[in-house]
């Protein structure tokens, strides 16, 4: 079965550009959830979606912004890219809310030059 | 506010020692409690977790971990460590609202020496 997937893998942007970043969850997975990883740093959390519908939100500008689709695949925006944006983003995944675990994928490395 | 605390930016053990990695949490009634691993430029990988029942739960690879509600710890554990095991650690709550937020500690670099 094909774990948490994410692209692109790896992505060099200018400050001030806009940046797409997309997530397919496992299959069966209804829940999508976004989190950045400053490097030496725990992940932070930015989003979750449940059902399409967006239940949690971390504490990120709103330059930040999320959507989940109807095949339950997820991207993360980010506008107006600031060289403290760089960072690895990870997409995590899970049947449900509550006390099941999450599935990382690999991240997509972020650069901010 | 919800936190977790790992105390340690790095363990150094020698293989086959026993390893402790440390994680304290601040979360407001009963979380739920997981470690995760990562390996260098990968995503975090599950370990183990506790939700209710027994204190020591038992997850992949022969880790374990010991939930202490009066201390508010979970600690990860393992009898006998591997080189493989090297690698940087999480420990991480849910609180129990419907947001499914992750809260992560710092992490803690795990060194398995031969």
């Amino acid at each position: 079965d094909a774990g948490v997937t994410q692209s692109p893998t790896h992505l060099i942007k200018t400050r001030g550009q806009h940046v797409t970043l997309r997530c397919s969850p496992i299959s069966g997975h209804k829940s999508v959830s976004w989190y950045q990883q400053v490097l030496g740093q725990g992940p932070q959390f930015i989003f979750q979606y449940y059902e399409k519908e967006e239940r949690g939100r971390g504490n990120f500008p709103d330059r930040f912004s999320a959507r989940q689709f109807p095949n339950y695949s997820s991207e993360l925006n980010v506008n107006a890219l600031l060289l403290g944006d760089s960072a690895l983003y990870l997409c995590a995944s899970s049947n449900r809310q509550g006390n099941t675990e999450a599935f990382f994928g690999q991240g997509t490395r972020l650069t901010v030059v | 506010a919800q936190s977790v605390a790992q105390p340690e930016d790095q363990v150094n053990v020698a293989e086959g020692n026993p390893l402790t990695v440390k994680c304290t949490y601040s979360v407001s009634g009963n979380p739920y409690l997981f470690w995760y691993v990562q390996y260098p430029n990968r995503g975090l990988q599950f370990l183990l977790k506790y939700i209710t029942g027994d204190n020591l739960v038992k997850g992949s690879y022969g880790f374990e971990a010991e939930f202490n509600k009066s201390q508010t710890s979970f600690h990860l554990k393992k009898p006998s460590a591997l080189v493989s095991d090297s690698a940087l650690y999480f420990c991480a709550v849910r609180d129990r609202s419907n947001t499914g937020k992750l809260i992560f500690g710092q992490g803690t670099t795990l060194q398995v020496k031969p």
